[in-house]
């Protein structure tokens, strides 16, 4: 069965820091999305890509957050310079089109020192 | 704007208890989908379910069923005969039906089954 890829797993980092993190979605999926969950929270929606376009980066903060789906296909999301208040599970999910049922990775759990 | 109650914060349950997780929504959108997730310990997101808010029948899966109310804008979630295995963080979300669809998540429910 087809399943999200997300690396790394875990990342712990210093403030200050760059950390960036990597998604690699499921085969043939042109909606790409990255969420970030607070602890004890649900998911909220960071960046949205339709194919290699953003269709909705409303709630990324773009003064240290940057992502890019450059050929369509993988995609990163990028911190700099990371916050304490950053700490979070970092998750991306893909779907075949933009109304159809997101499938989610295994997330990143990044910690700032 | 839309959002999504899920006032059970954690529920502890016997292994083969029947167990109900609630859900609650608001949305202005006449057309919409309802979403329920289920997050083990690993934390990736498990899709169980997806229903069409023009789709009022109630869903049964095994163990799971759903119970879709419009009248009383509630998607909850039962756990029939309830396994350890069930224990996790379970999340109710919602979504525009057109468009570029956008997750709005509930803050989620602990399960615990204990044996």
């Amino acid at each position: 069965e087809a399943e999200v890829a997300q690396s790394p797993r875990y990342k712990i980092t210093e403030k200050s820091q760059a950390v960036a993190f990597w998604c690699d979605p499921i085969s043939g999926h042109a909606t790409l999305y990255w969420y970030r969950q607070i602890l004890g929270q649900g998911p909220e929606l960071l960046v949205q890509f339709q194919d290699e376009s953003v269709v909705d980066d409303s709630q990324l903060p773009k003064d240290r957050f940057s992502a890019e789906r450059l050929k369509g296909v993988d995609s990163t999301l990028k911190i700099q310079p990371a916050e304490l208040g950053d700490s979070a599970m970092y998750l991306c999910a893909s779907s075949r089109g933009a109304e159809e049922t997101q499938y989610f990775g295994p997330g990143t759990r990044l910690l700032v020192l | 704007a839309q959002k999504v109650t899920q006032a059970q914060t954690e529920i502890s349950v016997v292994e083969k208890e029947d167990v109900t997780l609630d859900c609650v929504y608001e949305t202005r959108d006449t057309t919409y989908y309802l979403f329920w997730y289920k997050q083990p310990p690993s934390g990736e997101l498990v899709f169980l379910i997806r229903r069409n808010s023009f789709d009022e029948q109630n869903e049964i899966s095994g163990r799971y069923s759903w119970n879709f109310q419009k009248s009383t804008s509630s998607f909850n979630f039962t756990i029939t005969a309830s396994q350890v295995v069930d224990s996790a963080v379970y999340f109710c979300a919602l979504s525009e039906a057109k468009g570029f669809q956008k997750l709005v998540f509930g803050t989620g429910t602990r399960l615990l089954v204990s044996p």
